[in-house]
């Protein structure tokens, strides 16, 4: 399967600050990556899709102005969380779809916001 | 529309005792179900996946599942638990082919007791 690395893994900021998350396709040209989150004891959520030299897909109730994603190349998605609040602590998983359309899945990035 | 149903958000085995993990799902098209394993503050793994070709489907450490259409399940069992496999577990769901949405049931958390 596909090969996907996260970075950070962990990152605590303070109120107000933003927070930028990597999402690097090591052996697989993606040109489209999904971005999840994931509260504490519960399942996924799927936030947006990010498609390679175009704007990202979001899912209804999600703040495209707080969550900036950015996917410039076939290799590389990035999740910006603006203005960072303690509600958007979380656990963020990015992933992609690998050709018998299971999702492949990063480590995920714990971020605390103080 | 697609749903998933994991009955039970916890399971506790004793080592070397069957696990038997639930998952019934809905769908208005024909499926693809999968299995992913969580473990602390990591993504998911790919455990396993049925894409409509054989409905006994075999992964990763041990774990099968049978896609039984008539009772919409797809439960995931292991002969013989082992204490690495504690974990969370996921169902997912999806439309099939380009359809690359997932959704994913709630999670069992399995616990394994020596």
């Amino acid at each position: 399967g596909a090969v996907v690395s996260q970075h950070p893994s962990r990152v605590i900021c303070k109120s107000g600050t933003s927070v930028k998350i990597e999402c690097r396709s090591l052996d697989f040209q993606a040109t489209t990556m999904f971005w999840y989150r994931q509260f504490p004891k519960q399942s996924l959520m799927l936030m947006a899709t990010s498609n390679e030299g175009s704007k990202a897909t979001y899912e209804q109730g999600v703040e495209k102005d707080k969550f900036l994603i950015n996917h410039a190349s076939l290799t590389l998605s990035t999740l910006t969380v603006t203005s960072a609040h303690p509600e958007d602590s979380s656990f963020y998983i990015c992933s992609l779809q690998g050709e018998g359309g299971e999702l492949f899945f990063g480590e995920g990035s714990r971020l605390t916001v103080l | 529309a697609q749903s998933v149903t994991q009955l039970g958000s916890h399971v506790s085995v004793s080592e070397g005792a069957l696990v038997l993990l639930r998952c019934n799902y809905s769908s208005s098209v024909p499926p693809y179900l999968f299995w992913y394993v969580q473990y602390p503050n990591q993504g998911l793994q790919l455990l396993l996946k049925y894409t409509s070709a054989a409905t006994l489907v075999k992964g990763i450490n041990g774990f099968e599942a049978e896609f039984k259409k008539s009772e919409t399940s797809f439960h995931l069992t292991k002969p013989s638990a082992h204490m690495s496999d504690a974990a969370e577990y996921f169902c997912a769901v999806s439309g099939g082919g380009s359809n690359y949405k997932l959704t994913f049931g709630k999670g069992t958390l399995l616990t394994v007791n020596p």
